[in-house]
């Protein structure tokens, strides 16, 4: 079974600052997708980034970018020139991949209430 | 083009009835998935159906049922609910050949059961 640890209950961070949420995984599997959502207090989740475990590149959207470590089985996530809106809770979560099907099963970690200064 | 659509938003219930959460998949999608997220924790997933039926059940009881139709919405009924069922559940849906990478998520049903 795979397991998702957010080590970090709440953070902050000041307007146009940088923050870095951490996430940690473990699974037995090689195939497998990394995910960074964010859930306001509508409640939706929303997808914020996407990482294949195959790829080495780190993913990047917009002012947000992973820093994926395989080996470490680590998978943080940095918000750049963060704005009022980031204001949520951020979930880090794994799917597996098993003879290329996962069925929607995605773990997730506990999360991380990040909360945005003016 | 509409989302993930459910409903009700809200809904009470008492201990020991029996209640019927529906989801709408976004237009395309033919693959649902259902999580419930209790207060301050990451969502658990429940199951996922596809072509009308269970297509993979996470760790929950018998009394946590479901259903796809033809049109590829779906119902979660809950039986004999309990206190600790007081949640909001998740509905996510994507197209199969896509793959469950692209799930969306709809703004759930926020269950209280007194």
């Amino acid at each position: 079974a795979q397991t998702v640890t957010q080590s970090q209950p709440e953070m902050s961070v000041q307007e146009a600052e940088t923050v870095t949420l951490s996430c940690t995984y473990d699974t037995s599997e090689s195939d497998y997708y990394l995910f960074w959502y964010k859930q306001p207090p509508s409640r939706q989740m929303i997808l914020v980034i996407r990482q294949e475990a195959y790829k080495q590149q780190n993913a990047t959207e917009n002012r947000f970018s992973v820093n994926f470590q395989k080996a470490a089985k680590s998978f943080s996530l940095k918000i750049s020139d963060s704005q009022l809106g980031d204001a949520a809770m951020y979930f880090c979560a794994i799917l597996m991949v098993a003879g290329g099907t996962s069925y929607g099963k995605l773990t997730f970690g506990q999360g991380t209430i990040l909360t945005v200064h003016p | 083009d509409a989302g993930v659509t459910q409903s009700p938003t809200h809904l009470i219930k008492t201990r020991g009835q029996q209640v019927t959460l529906r989801c709408s998949p976004k237009s395309g999608h033919d693959t649902v998935s259902w999580y419930q997220q209790a207060l301050g924790q990451g969502p658990q997933f429940i199951f996922q159906y596809y072509e009308e039926e269970e297509r993979q059940r996470g760790n929950f009881p018998d009394r946590f049922s479901g259903h796809q139709f033809p049109n590829y919405s779906s119902e979660l009924n809950v039986n004999a609910l309990l206190l600790g069922d007081s949640a909001l559940y998740l509905c996510a849906s994507t197209f199969s050949l896509l793959g469950d990478e692209k799930l969306f998520f709809g703004s759930g049903t926020q269950l209280s059961v007194l």
